[in-house]
């Protein structure tokens, strides 16, 4: 069964560095989302995207946060300057285009700030 | 009022029991409805979505959605040790905002032998 694959797994970054998380959706969908997942806290929508630009963000996602998608399969969400309360797990998700169809997640990209 | 409430548990059941899980929201707009799965260190995985008020059916799983109540529901039935996990509600008000979801906080389940 397609997937939705995220990596790296788990990013160690020092504070104040620019990282980016990788996804690569499933190959005929055409929505994307970044989720967040605070340890001990509800997932938070952060980010959709389609056709190429930013349909919604939530009050989360501020000027250090962009989204990218760079060529046909990958989708990348860059924290430019990196804060310790970034630390989270982020979820990507992708759905179909046709009708009103579920979101699908990755197994997420565990991020620590030090 | 948060917008989606759910009991966070834990919840320890043993095996070949019926589960009862729950959600409860705040905003009439929300349209769709799913529960997630999400064992440790995964991700959230679908189990359940549903548009309507009324009950869905999926093997063992049955969604249950009261929209007059703001309230749904997912059972599970012969409940197994590997249904163990953190079981997630979320919400999706449609329209422009389709796609942005609102989740609970998800209910820790552990099915014992």
């Amino acid at each position: 069964e397609p997937e939705v694959t995220q990596t790296p797994s788990h990013q160690v970054t020092q504070m104040g560095q620019e990282v980016i998380l990788r996804c690569v959706p499933i190959s005929n969908h055409l929505y994307f989302y970044w989720y967040r997942q605070i340890l001990g806290q509800k997932v938070e929508f952060l980010v959709s995207f389609y056709n190429n630009e930013i349909s919604e963000k939530s009050e989360i996602f501020d000027d250090q946060f962009s989204v990218e998608r760079p060529d046909g399969s990958n989708f990348t969400l860059k924290i430019r300057s990196t804060k310790l309360e970034d630390s989270a797990m982020y979820f990507c998700a992708s759905r179909n285009r046709e009708g009103n169809q579920p979101q699908h997640f990755g197994d997420g990209t565990r991020l620590s700030i030090l | 009022q948060k917008e989606v409430e759910q009991d966070p548990g834990p919840l320890s059941v043993p095996e070949g029991a019926i589960v009862s899980l729950n959600c409860t929201y705040s905003n009439s707009a929300f349209q769709y409805f799913m529960w997630y799965r999400q064992y440790s260190r995964k991700g959230p995985e679908l189990l359940m979505y549903t548009y309507s008020s009324g009950n869905k059916e999926d093997g063992r799983f049955t969604a249950q959605v009261d929209k007059s109540s703001k309230y749904i529901s997912l059972f599970i039935r012969d409940s197994q040790p590997s249904d163990s996990a953190t079981y997630l509600c979320a919400i999706d008000a449609g329209g422009t905002s389709y796609g942005k979801l609102t989740f609970g906080q998800g209910t820790i389940l552990t099915v014992h032998p």
